[in-house]
């Protein structure tokens, strides 16, 4: 099986700037979540998605949103970029939410500058 | 709520030396328990998970770790550290049955000298 699938893998946008980035899961796979890794923060939560269906999130704020479509690809969006938004961000894929193990793509390095 | 503490952020060990990186965790309900590498420019990849079976869990590349309920801790060993070992780990927990929601802790770069 082909593992998580993150595109693009590197991404420069400047301050003011909204950006989408894509996770395509392994196959089978239905639930996917997002992380957030910084130097200074760590990897953080930033959302899970089941069914279309945004069942969690994290504490992030409005400007950073995603979705999940009929074939379980997952998009997430991040809008009038800061700084600090900086960051890899990683999806992990599950073939449902209760299972206990969570395979993670490569990453998306987003710079903002 | 879940919390994970990884104490030391750097670790370094010569080749052939025992390997161990500390995990306490803290959580209200009995836990499942992950432990992750990162080698730089990659994603993270799982090497063991506790899931309420036994309580000393082997995983990939002759690492293990054990489950002690009564410290809180989920400590990551190898018998003998090699070259390819240098990575960052990270310790993470989630509930069962809950949501999708690893909480990972800030992570302990290791370090193999030779």
């Amino acid at each position: 099986k082909a593992g998580v699938t993150q595109t693009p893998r590197y991404l420069i946008k400047t301050r003011g700037q909204q950006v989408t980035l894509s996770c395509s899961p392994i196959s089978g796979h239905r639930s996917v979540s997002w992380y957030q890794q910084t130097p200074g923060q760590g990897l953080q939560f930033l959302f899970e998605y089941f069914s279309e269906t945004q069942r969690n999130k994290g504490n992030f704020p409005g400007r950073f949103s995603g979705r999940q479509f009929s074939n379980s690809r997952s998009e997430m969006n991040v809008s009038t970029l800061e700084l600090g938004d900086s960051a890899l961000y990683l999806c992990a894929t599950s073939d449902r939410p209760s299972t206990d193990t969570q395979y993670f793509g490569p990453g998306t390095r987003l710079t903002v500058l | 709520a879940q919390s994970v503490t990884q104490l030391g952020s750097h670790v370094s060990v010569s080749e052939g030396a025992l390997v161990l990186l500390r995990c306490n965790y803290s959580s209200s309900v009995p836990p499942y328990l992950f432990w992750y590498v990162q080698y730089p420019n990659q994603g993270l990849q799982l090497l063991l998970k506790y899931t309420s079976a036994a309580t000393l869990v082997k995983g990939i590349n002759g690492f293990e770790a054990e489950f002690k309920k009564s410290e809180t801790s989920f400590h990551l060993t190898k018998p003998s550290a090699h070259m390819s070992d240098a990575a960052e780990y990270f310790c993470a927990v989630n509930i069962p049955g809950g949501a999708q929601k690893l909480v990972f802790g800030q992570g302990t770069r290791l370090t193999i000298n030779p």
